[in-house]
């Protein structure tokens, strides 16, 4: 069965850097795209961005160009999300999530199928 | 960037209600609506997607209807097991989530 087990909790001290890992199994790595999305507390969902496993290309939400970083490594099948200069507005929880895709007349439609248990990351000094 | 805006933001509802909840893009975007559920401290979990395909194993009292610009998620005969918060999420232009609805039990 699709598994994905992210880290555990971090705190961090704002200015440091967080990396979330997510390990994938239960399915062919390289075949899914990865995503990451985060929740603040008591707030909604927040698309942060993709990685093709396969590759190793990345596209990043807007709000996080210059500070997040995603890679993977094949050999364990896991990816990982790195947050740089963190502030207390990155108190939040990641999640890492498989994409998949259905056609419709030849459209590929996106979703996310599978997710991560969660990564809480609390930015304090 | 496209807005997605869910409605009501919260709802109160008894088990066996037919629930409605509605989400509008701030554009068109065909059928690429999804819709996630999430439970206090759990993950969200896929519900609907391509707009009215349902995800395997979840119940048929859940569907999804709508293309272009206004989407409905439809749960048929609240169960117990539904109170819990859902988003939609467009992926016509990256990925934007709407701001959640809560369901609550009346």
């Amino acid at each position: 069965q699709v598994q994905l087990v992210q880290s555990g909790a971090e705190v961090k001290k704002p200015g440091a850097s967080v990396k979330v890992s997510c390990k994938a199994s239960g399915y062919t790595f390289t075949s899914y795209y990865m995503h990451w999305v985060r929740q603040a507390p008591g707030q909604g969902l927040e698309w942060m961005g993709i990685i093709n496993p396969s590759g190793g290309s990345t596209s990043y939400a807007q709000k996080f160009q210059g500070r997040v970083t995603m890679t993977r490594d094949t050999s364990t099948s896991t990816v990982y999300m790195e947050l740089s200069s963190l502030r207390s507005e990155d108190t939040a929880v990641y999640y890492c999530a498989r994409g998949s895709l259905t056609t419709r007349l030849g459209t590929p439609l996106h979703y996310f199928d599978y997710w991560g248990q969660g990564t809480l990351v609390t930015v304090s000094s | 960037d496209i807005q997605m805006t869910q409605s009501p933001s919260s709802l109160s509802a008894s088990v066996g209600d037919r629930v409605t909840i509605t989400c509008r893009a701030s554009q068109s975007i065909s059928s690429y609506l999804n819709w996630y559920q999430q439970k206090p401290g759990k993950a969200p979990k896929l519900l609907i997607y391509a707009a009215s395909s349902l995800q395997s194993g979840v119940p048929s009292r859940f569907s999804g209807s709508g293309s272009g610009t206004d989407f409905t998620l439809t749960i048929s005969s609240l169960q117990p097991e539904d109170f819990a918060t859902y988003y939609c999420q467009q992926s016509y232009s990256l990925y934007t989530f709407g701001q959640g609805t809560k369901l609550e039990i009346k």
